[in-house]
């Protein structure tokens, strides 16, 4: 596609309750990154996946949260036994390079999760 | 710790007007990228402008430029001849190793 897509843009979950989060980056982008961005702050990162591989999971609130990218596209961010603290806007981001230090990330347009 | 702070939660400016949004960071890295982005209602985050710390000259795209000061640890955004369609959140952000976003500036354009 034309961009980073994500899926769905909007998402109620009760309490106690597995989600799972799907990120679509750009086509060939080796960079894919997860952020949370809790209501009228910034994003915060959460991980990072060159390819396959999670080369950084040091944003990773609990152990509840865990993302995959086992072919090296599409990523699932999966939040099990979700707990209110947990709402917020989950943003995807994708870039080409192996190095993402300078490049751009290009953002998707976030999934809304709200745990009531 | 990397840390980025954005100390004007909002700001406002006439259509056709100047304004500048405030940034700064804390490194002790000496080669960094930062960047602005912004964020309308939709949530897409859409990158404005980026500065190589290692480049002196500042960064200008079309009616944005960025006022760098390596020394003090200074990323200015100027958004000159202001627009209705500039209104959103803006996001200073730093990288070395992943992206650190600053709080946001919520800019409000009137006509």
């Amino acid at each position: 596609g034309a961009g980073v897509s994500q899926s769905p843009r909007y998402k109620v979950a009760k309490r106690g309750q597995d989600v799972a989060l799907r990120c679509d980056p750009i086509s060939g982008h080796v960079s894919l990154f997860w952020y949370q961005q809790a209501l009228g702050q910034g994003p915060e990162f959460l991980t990072y996946f060159q390819n396959e591989a999670q080369l950084d999971k040091s944003g990773l609130p609990s152990d509840r949260f865990f993302a995959e990218r086992p072919e090296g596209s599409v990523s699932t961010l999966k939040i099990q036994r979700t707990q209110q603290e947990d709402s917020a806007v989950y943003l995807c981001a994708s870039s080409f390079p192996r190095s993402f230090f300078s490049y751009e990330q290009y953002f998707g347009p976030g999934t809304r999760l709200t745990v009531t | 710790a990397q840390t980025v702070t954005q100390s004007q939660p909002e700001m406002s400016v006439q259509e056709a007007e100047t304004v500048t949004l405030s940034c700064t960071y804390d490194t002790s890295e000496s080669d960094y990228y930062l960047f602005w982005y912004k964020q309308p209602p939709s949530r897409q985050m859409i990158l404005v402008i980026r500065q190589e710390a290692y480049k002196q000259q500042n960064a200008t795209e079309n009616r944005f430029s960025v006022n760098f000061q390596k020394a003090a640890k200074s990323f200015s955004l100027k958004i000159s001849d202001s627009q209705l369609g500039d209104a959103a959140m803006y996001f200073c952000a730093y990288n070395t190793d992943k992206l650190i976003f600053g709080t946001g500036t919520r800019l409000q354009v009137f006509p």
